[in-house]
C-alpha cells in the first residue's frame, strides 16, 4: 500500500516477554519515528531515525526499548522484559526529510501492545 | 519547556455548526511549527493544517482554518460547517528541532469533538 504499515496491529503478551512492533514507511520517505501513546494521551515521542541512524532517541523510557533500522527503510521497535506499563499504542510515522515546509509526519495505524 | 496545552476534553457541536477547539502552546523557540491532527477512531494520525511561526497570515485548509494568536501563543482551530464525519480526537501538536535537527513533534492531550446530527 501507500501508506505506513505497522504490524501486528494487535500484540497481546505476558509480563516479562520480548516484543517486536514492525513499521513499514512509505517508499523514499527517509526520516522515520516511533511515538508511544497511552489512553487518553497525546502521542509521545520515542526515536527519530534519519537513515539508518537514530539521530535522536531521547524519548526512549529506559533501556528495555530499543529500535533499528538497518537497511533505512523498515524499522523495528524492541521491548525486553515488558511490563504492565509498556500497554499503549505505538505509532510509526514517516516523513520526506525535506517535506515541502511543513516537515508533516504520515502516521500508521498503530501497533496496540496489552501486557497481562 | 516546550508544551502544548489542550484544555477541551470533549466538545459537542451541532452538524454545519462551526466550532473551535482550543490549543496553547509554550516555547522559546522563535522558529517552530504548529500542525493539528485528526485522530479517528481507527487510530491513525491524519494531518489537518500547519503554521508555521513566521507565517503572517492565518492557515486555512478546506473547511479548516487555524487561529495563530503569536503574542498569546493560542494556535485554535476552526473548523466551518461541521459534519458527521468530522466527529474524532483531534491534537494540536508542536514542532521542535526545526531546521534540520529533531523535527519531532510535541502533542497536547486532545479534544474530543462529537458533531450532533
Amino acid at each position: 500500500g501507500a501508506g505506513v504499515s505497522q504490524t501486528p496491529s494487535n500484540k497481546v503478551t505476558e509480563k516479562g516477554k520480548y516484543v517486536e512492533l514492525r513499521c513499514d514507511p512509505i517508499s523514499g520517505h527517509t526520516a522515520l519515528y516511533w511515538y508511544r501513546q497511552s489512553l487518553g494521551q497525546g502521542p509521545e515521542f520515542l526515536i527519530y531515525f534519519q537513515g539508518t541512524g537514530a539521530a535522536d532517541d531521547s524519548g526512549l523510557p529506559n533501556d528495555r526499548f530499543f529500535a533499528v533500522r538497518p537497511e533505512g527503510s523498515v524499522s523495528t521497535l524492541k521491548i525486553q522484559r515488558t511490563e504492565r506499563g509498556d500497554s499503549a499504542v505505538y505509532l510509526c510515522a514517516s516523513s520526506l526529510r525535506k517535506q515541502g515546509r511543513t516537515g508533516e509526519l504520515f502516521f500508521g495505524e498503530g501497533s496496540r501492545l496489552t501486557v497481562l | 519547556a516546550q508544551k502544548i496545552t489542550q484544555t477541551q476534553p470533549g466538545m459537542f457541536v451541532q452538524e454545519k455548526e462551526a466550532v473551535t477547539l482550543d490549543c496553547t502552546y509554550d516555547t522559546s523557540d522563535q522558529s517552530y511549527g504548529l500542525f493539528w491532527y485528526k485522530q479517528p477512531s481507527s487510530g491513525e494520525m491524519i494531518f489537518l493544517i500547519y503554521q508555521g511561526s513566521y507565517d503572517e497570515q492565518n492557515a486555512t485548509e478546506g473547511r479548516y482554518s487555524l487561529n495563530f494568536q503569536k503574542a498569546r501563543k493560542s494556535a485554535n482551530l476552526v473548523i466551518s460547517a461541521s459534519q458527521l464525519g468530522d466527529s474524532a480526537m483531534y491534537f494540536c501538536a508542536m514542532r521542535v528541532g526545526y531546521g534540520g535537527a529533531t523535527n519531532k513533534l510535541i502533542f497536547g492531550t486532545g479534544t474530543l469533538l462529537a458533531v450532533q446530527p
